[in-house]
């Protein structure tokens, strides 16, 4: 099975920063990977899919690149309804996650 | 609008057995593959299981293979989950989705969850 690996697990930036969250995949993948968003006590919710493409109703400020083994969830200019936890999947296999706080 | 419900949770003891179920609407059921995801209390994500469009083809997590059974009634527009000798490390909310297959043959995105259902094992 795919692993995916993510980071960092945990992050704290300012209101206005621009964020990275990486996940690499221990295999070459053909670019379907997607980005999740969960707020604690709220269900995950679709921000990317097959790598870039920005889900229907999701901020302008989130973007994802990447191929092969490589993929990255850019927020740019981090808002205070950021905070959460972020997730990327590849098929049946979600990263570990990475918790972005606001200082 | 597309609503997933779950429903089914409570607390069982180990080596019990659970049926949960999800009430779908809002779309063409038939038309997506559908699974379950599970996230243990203060952890991430992690799929259970998935069941094709019709229902022909279901897939299991390694880790509940044998013990987890996945089905569908498009007629009822349900999916279900039969848990079955449960351990305490299955204690979980889980949440069913709907699957978005982006390419034949490859499991896509997940772009429609329900609320969750707490499955709490403990003697």
């Amino acid at each position: 099975d795919i692993q995916m690996t993510q980071s960092p697990s945990s992050l704290s930036a300012s209101v206005g920063d621009t964020v990275t969250i990486t996940c690499r995949a221990s295999q070459s993948i053909s670019g379907y990977v997607n980005w999740y968003q969960q707020k604690p006590g709220k269900v995950p919710r679709l921000l990317i899919y097959t790598a870039s493409t920005l889900q229907s109703g999701v901020p302008s400020r989130f973007s994802g690149s990447g191929s092969g083994t490589d993929f990255t969830l850019t927020i740019s200019s981090l808002q205070p309804e950021d905070s959460a936890t972020y997730y990327c999947q590849q098929a049946k296999t979600f990263g570990g996650g990475t918790k972005v706080a606001i200082k | 609008q597309v609503d997933l419900v779950e429903s089914g949770g409570g607390v069982v003891q180990p080596g019990r057995s659970l049926r949960l179920s999800c009430a779908a609407s809002g779309f063409t059921f038939n038309h997506y593959a559908m699974h379950w995801v599970r996230q243990a209390p203060g952890k991430g994500l992690e799929w259970v299981a998935g069941v094709s469009h019709d229902g022909g083809n279901q897939y299991q997590a390694d880790s509940v293979k044998g013990r987890f059974t996945i089905s569908r009634d498009n007629s009822k527009n349900t999916l279900d989950l039969q848990l079955n000798s449960l351990r305490v490390d299955d204690t979980a909310v889980y949440y069913c989705a709907r699957e978005v297959s982006v390419l034949w043959g490859t499991m896509g995105h997940f772009d429609s969850w329900g609320q969750g259902t707490l499955v709490t094992v403990a003697s």
